[in-house]
């Protein structure tokens, strides 16, 4: 079944290691976007490519960092996880095109302690 | 900055009383998008315009795009508790490269 996933759903984890958020579609979608949201608020674009080998840094101004070596995958890496980064972090996709509506993963909830 | 506005922050009604979001642009766009985020999920699409003046119907749920392509509504009439969540616009400018969401309404409702 085509999809979109994200992993892990939960972690919780000290401050200044290493961590990547996964995030894989199964719908072959050329676009590919990470969101953070606090719980109920805003979607802030941190990150989008428009197919392998192409990232841009979105809207807001993050410390992460992403990939796009195959087309299913655009995992999402920060260097050394702080407090500030605690947020929920969304990944989605869409078809090629201007008509073409967003898929979103179910989340990864980030505590930084 | 924020192309898209989207109005109000929150929004509290009692069960059965009607609910309206708003989204705006300052500039002309090719489409606009509504999603739906319950609490604790993730965006899910609801439905796109695309056309000057459109209006499309969900049963209680009635999505206009302006004669100018520049605003939205979304409104719930009768409003029930499964309709609590926040409502997402998101709008393409036009000659612009992709969709930027508005900042999200968030209804509850009081049974």
């Amino acid at each position: 079944e085509a999809d979109i996933y994200q992993t892990p759903r939960y972690l919780v984890i000290g401050t200044g290691k290493k961590i990547t958020l996964e995030c894989s579609q199964t719908m072959g979608h050329d676009k590919m976007y990470w969101y953070q949201q606090d719980p109920g608020m805003e979607l802030h674009l941190i990150h989008y490519s428009y197919g392998v080998n192409s990232t841009e840094k979105g809207d807001l101004s993050s410390e992460s960092t992403v990939s796009r070596i195959r087309t299913e995958h655009f995992p999402l890496t920060l260097e050394s996880a702080r407090p500030s980064h605690t947020s929920q972090y969304l990944c989605a996709s869409s078809d090629w095109g201007d008509y073409n509506e967003q898929f979103f993963g179910p989340g990864t909830r980030l505590t930084v302690l | 900055g924020q192309q898209v506005m989207q109005i109000p922050q929150y929004q509290h009604v009692q069960e059965g009383e009607d609910f309206t979001t708003y989204c705006n642009s300052s500039t002309t766009l090719s489409n606009i998008q509504w999603y739906k985020q319950r609490p604790g999920g993730h965006p899910v699409f609801l439905i796109q315009l695309v056309k000057s003046g459109e209006v499309k119907k969900q049963k209680r749920l009635t999505f206009q795009f302006g004669e100018a392509k520049k605003n939205s509504s979304l409104h719930i009439t009768a409003t029930q508790t499964t309709d609590v969540g926040t409502y997402f616009c998101a709008g393409k400018v036009v000659n612009n490269n992709d969709m930027r969401f508005g900042a999200g309404t968030r209804l509850t409702v009081k049974p």
